[in-house]
């Protein structure tokens, strides 16, 4: 079944304890995303993956990072989370440039106490 | 940068009634795309909107295009239960997919 799987669904942390938060795709899709979702916000992009080892910042990049080493997977790492990353994440990918139609993952409710 | 402006943020209607959600952007679009999220689920892709003056249906659902590629619309006719959710645009490219706030749309029985 084609899917993009998140882990974990659910996670709450405290301030300054790394975490990271896996993405993958069995579409070979080329094109991937993180977004996060806050209530009157809509989604907004974090980071971009064009290709493996090619990234580039969204919309909101600050406090995040992410590394594309292999095509299928792009986890999402916050090296010192702040209560104000509390957000509902959500990785997507699209097959090309040509054909952009968006496959989300479930999403993954973090929590920064 | 781009912006994708959407409303209304919340819809109640009545089972049965119209329901209309419009997007627009302060940029021309290359194309626009509808999401539908549920509650407490993911965003799912609806449809995708190319060409200006684009028109297209899916059952119930119209897709409108603007003519001038920075507008666009969802209507759903004679909505149901099962409506329910957040209906989201977004424009743009794979790369970079900008997505309006999105309408809570609330389906009373």
């Amino acid at each position: 079944e084609a899917q993009v799987t998140q882990n974990p669904r659910y996670l709450i942390t405290v301030t300054g304890k790394k975490l990271t938060v896996t993405c993958s795709q069995n579409m070979n899709h080329e094109y991937m995303s993180w977004y996060r979702q806050d209530p009157g916000l809509g989604l907004r992009q974090i980071y971009y993956s064009m290709n493996v080892e090619v990234t580039d910042k969204g919309d909101v990049p600050e406090g995040y990072k992410v590394s594309r080493k292999e095509k299928r997977n792009f986890p999402l790492i916050l090296e010192s989370p702040s209560p104000n990353q509390t957000s509902l994440y959500f990785c997507a990918s699209s097959l090309s440039v040509s054909n952009t139609e968006a496959f989300f993952g479930q999403g993954t409710r973090l929590t920064v106490v | 940068g781009q912006q994708v402006m959407q409303i209304p943020q919340y819809q109640h209607v009545q089972e049965g009634e119209d329901f209309t959600t419009y997007c627009n952007s302060s940029t021309t679009l290359s194309n626009i795309q509808w999401y539908k999220q549920r509650p407490g689920g993911h965003p799912v892709f609806l449809i995708q909107l190319v060409k200006s003056g684009e028109v297209k249906k899916q059952k119930r659902l119209t897709f409108q295009f603007g003519e001038a590629k920075k507008n666009s619309s969802l209507h759903i006719t004679a909505t149901q239960t099962t409506d329910v959710g957040t209906y989201f645009c977004g424009g743009g490219s794979a790369r970079q997919l900008t997505f309006g706030s999105g309408t809570q749309l609330t389906v009373l029985p």
